[in-house]
């Protein structure tokens, strides 16, 4: 397997705040990650693509001004929620591709829990 | 990316085999079917993953008919530990940067 980490497990903010999720490939170089969003008993929602040394890639509906990402090596992905607010509120997990054989397969990692107060 | 059908949950009993089956009709020549495995408050964690006929490790089976149209996730012997959420998923995995879309997933309880 390979194995992705975040920082932080969980972050509680005020309202109006930037908040920075770290997503990071322990032991492989990723030149993609993702961004996911889920809220409770609720599936996981993707957000945008993270390509290593270019822009990130955003799915319909996701504000990019408000969601910034920065993908700055294979290893580290960054997640920066601008002006949250309290509807910013939910779990953000990324996840890695990691090269196994001739598949792709994503890994995932913990997980951040955003409360904004 | 082709859609996939689960169903919503599944209750079981320790030391039981669970079955849960995923359809997936439209899925193309180059997609894979991989399964994730997520508790609460946690990642999803890969179980596994295969493209045709049976795929086996050391914590599940995938057991996929010669139509691709549908595969069947196979827990052998569960325990209480093994209750969470499981997705089923098909896609091109043959480069990086192949997204995932997430279904709602099965919810397996295990029960004592």
């Amino acid at each position: 397997g390979a194995v992705v980490s975040q920082h932080p497990s969980r972050v509680i903010c005020k309202s109006g705040t930037s908040v920075k999720i770290e997503c990071r490939s322990l032991d492989f170089q990723a030149t993609t990650m993702f961004w996911y969003r889920q809220f409770p008993k609720q599936s996981l929602m993707l957000m945008a693509t993270s390509n290593e040394g270019s822009k990130a890639t955003y799915e319909q509906g996701v504000e990019k001004d408000k969601f910034l990402i920065n993908h700055a090596s294979l290893t580290l992905s960054t997640l920066t929620v601008t002006s949250a607010h309290p509807e910013d509120s939910s779990f953000y997990i990324c996840s890695a591709s990691n090269r196994l054989g001739h598949t792709d397969t994503q890994y995932f990692g913990p997980g951040t829990r955003l409360t904004v107060l | 990316l082709a859609k996939t059908t689960q169903p919503i949950s599944m209750d079981s009993y320790e030391g039981q085999e669970v079955n849960i089956t995923c359809s997936h009709n439209n899925i193309a020549t180059n997609d894979y079917i991989t399964w994730y495995q997520q508790f609460p408050s946690q990642g999803p964690r890969f179980i596994i993953q295969g493209y045709k006929t049976k795929v086996t490790n050391e914590v599940a089976s995938l057991f996929i008919p010669a139509d691709r149209k549908s595969s069947t996730l196979s827990l052998p012997r569960v325990s209480l530990s093994d209750t969470a959420v499981y997705y089923c998923l098909v896609g091109p995995i043959k480069a990086a940067g192949n997204k995932l879309t997430f279904g709602g997933g099965t919810r397996v309880l295990v029960k004592p």
